[in-house]
């Protein structure tokens, strides 16, 4: 079975400044995919980034890009420069079998961009 | 937009009742995944439809039930209704086709709320 942490319910920043949202997982699996999701108010989850666990090097989509530590079973995401769009709730998951997915869901943390 | 769409996308029921929750895939997508998502909560899966048959199922009772349609399409049937089972209902469509894009689309969800 797996689990997803995330540690951090709600969080703030500037708008401009740099921002972490940390996650940890668990798996038995030794081939395991990760992705960040941003759900704004209108309830839809988008895709913000994905990691595949057999890949050494950290995945980047502009300004978005994670920080994959695969003994430490940790996938934190960093947001540059941060923008009003930003605020959302941003959503860690997991699954073992991509094309197949079932995905295991952190909690979510809260991000709020401050004007 | 991703192309998922559900419906309806508020409704109202009495505890005890039953509930229709429809989904139409993205297209080219032939696996349809439902979650619920509990208010302040992550989601959490449900079942999964690959092809017309249910491939998987996370911890939910068996008046949780679905279908999927030749289309792809797929319905989510929820029976003797409990207050708990308020939330958003989430549909996921995917594709284990890697020429696809291995990408998951999520639609806007289906908020019920039992009284």
């Amino acid at each position: 079975a797996q689990t997803v942490t995330q540690s951090q319910p709600e969080m703030s920043v500037q708008e401009a400044e740099t921002v972490t949202l940390s996650c940890t997982y668990d798996t038995s699996e030794n081939n395991y995919y990760l992705f960040w999701y941003k759900q704004p108010p209108s309830r839809q989850m988008i895709l913000v980034i994905r990691q595949e666990a057999y890949k050494q090097q950290n995945a980047t989509e502009n300004r978005f890009s994670v920080n994959f530590q695969k003994a430490a079973k940790s996938f934190s995401l960093k947001i540059s420069d941060s923008q009003l769009g930003d605020t959302a709730m941003y959503f860690c998951a997991s699954t073992t079998n991509f094309g197949n997915e079932k995905l295991t869901f952190g909690t979510g943390t809260r991000l709020t961009i401050i004007p | 937009e991703t192309g998922v769409t559900q419906s309806p996308t508020h409704l109202i029921k009495t505890r005890g009742q039953q509930v229709t929750l429809r989904c139409s895939s993205q297209s080219g997508h032939n696996t349809v995944s439902w979650y619920q998502q509990a208010l302040g909560q992550g989601p959490q899966f449900i079942f999964q439809y690959y092809r017309e048959e249910e491939n998987g199922r996370g911890n939910f009772p068996p008046r949780f039930s679905g279908l999927q349609f030749p289309n792809y399409s797929s319905e989510l049937n929820v029976n003797a209704l409990e207050l708990d089972d308020s939330a958003l209902y989430l549909c996921a469509s995917s594709s284990p086709d890697r020429a696809v894009g291995n990408t998951i689309y999520f639609g806007e969800g289906s908020w019920l709320t039992v009284v």
